[in-house]
């Protein structure tokens, strides 16, 4: 079946490492996408690619960077200096145009010890 | 710029009862809205979502949602509440594109519903 599947579910970052989130999909989709979840604040767009070799910053990109060189991985960097990093990181992906709405991924759950 | 308001983070109900979850949403141009559902530490998966056909939209697990634009409302409705429906409910808009044909989804804060036995 297809999906997409983020990994690892867990991950514990040290002060001041960077930290890769993984995220594939087979579903053959065009767009891709990274949500950041805090309790009580919804999703925030991180990041967008619509096509590979392309991305586009979302609303709060500061502290985290990405790379499409494939169209179906979409990995997310947590770098040193994103400040509040401890969050649930979500990948979607969506066909191209409106109204389709997005499949997730299942979702990173990122801590700082 | 859209935005969604979901009218309470926590709804309690009895089982058996009736659920209802509340959304408004703004938006300049005609909208499509979607309901989706998240059980904890797992991603979001659709419910049900509005694409301007008809206005009462039937999704998956008994729910049913229906846009009211002179009240600019996408309300989540199921009759009979079961306790596999805990979880948290989130209500998104999505009123334009971003660059390159990619589609943003703007997301209200999240209700988390909870069954009583």
């Amino acid at each position: 079946d297809g999906g997409i599947t983020q990994s690892p579910k867990y991950l514990f970052r040290k002060e001041g490492q960077n930290v890769t989130l993984s995220c594939e999909q087979n579903l053959n989709h065009d767009a891709m996408y990274w949500y950041r979840q805090d309790p009580g604040q919804g999703l925030r767009l991180i990041y967008y690619s619509q096509i590979v070799n392309d991305f586009q910053k979302g609303d709060i990109a500061e502290g985290y960077s990405v790379s499409r060189e494939k169209k179906e991985s979409f990995p997310l960097t947590v770098t040193s200096a994103q400040k509040n990093p401890t969050a649930f990181y979500l990948c979607a992906s969506s066909p191209s145009g409106q109204g389709s709405g997005y499949t997730f991924g299942s979702g990173t759950r990122l801590t700082v010890v | 710029a859209q935005s969604v308001t979901q009218l309470g983070s926590h709804v309690s109900v009895s089982e058996g009862a009736l659920v209802l979850l509340r959304c408004n949403y703004s938006s300049s141009v005609p909208p499509y809205l979607f309901w989706y559902v998240q059980y904890p530490n797992q991603g979001l998966q659709l419910l049900l979502k509005y694409t301007s056909a008809a206005t009462l939209v039937k999704g998956i697990n008994g729910f049913e949602a229906e846009f009211k634009k002179s009240e600019t409302s996408f309300h989540l409705t199921k009759p009979s509440a079961h306790m596999s429906d805990a979880a948290e409910y989130f209500c998104a808009v999505s009123d334009g594109g971003l660059s390159q044909g990619a589609q943003k989804l703007v997301f209200g804060q999240g209700t988390r519903l909870t069954i009583n036995p």
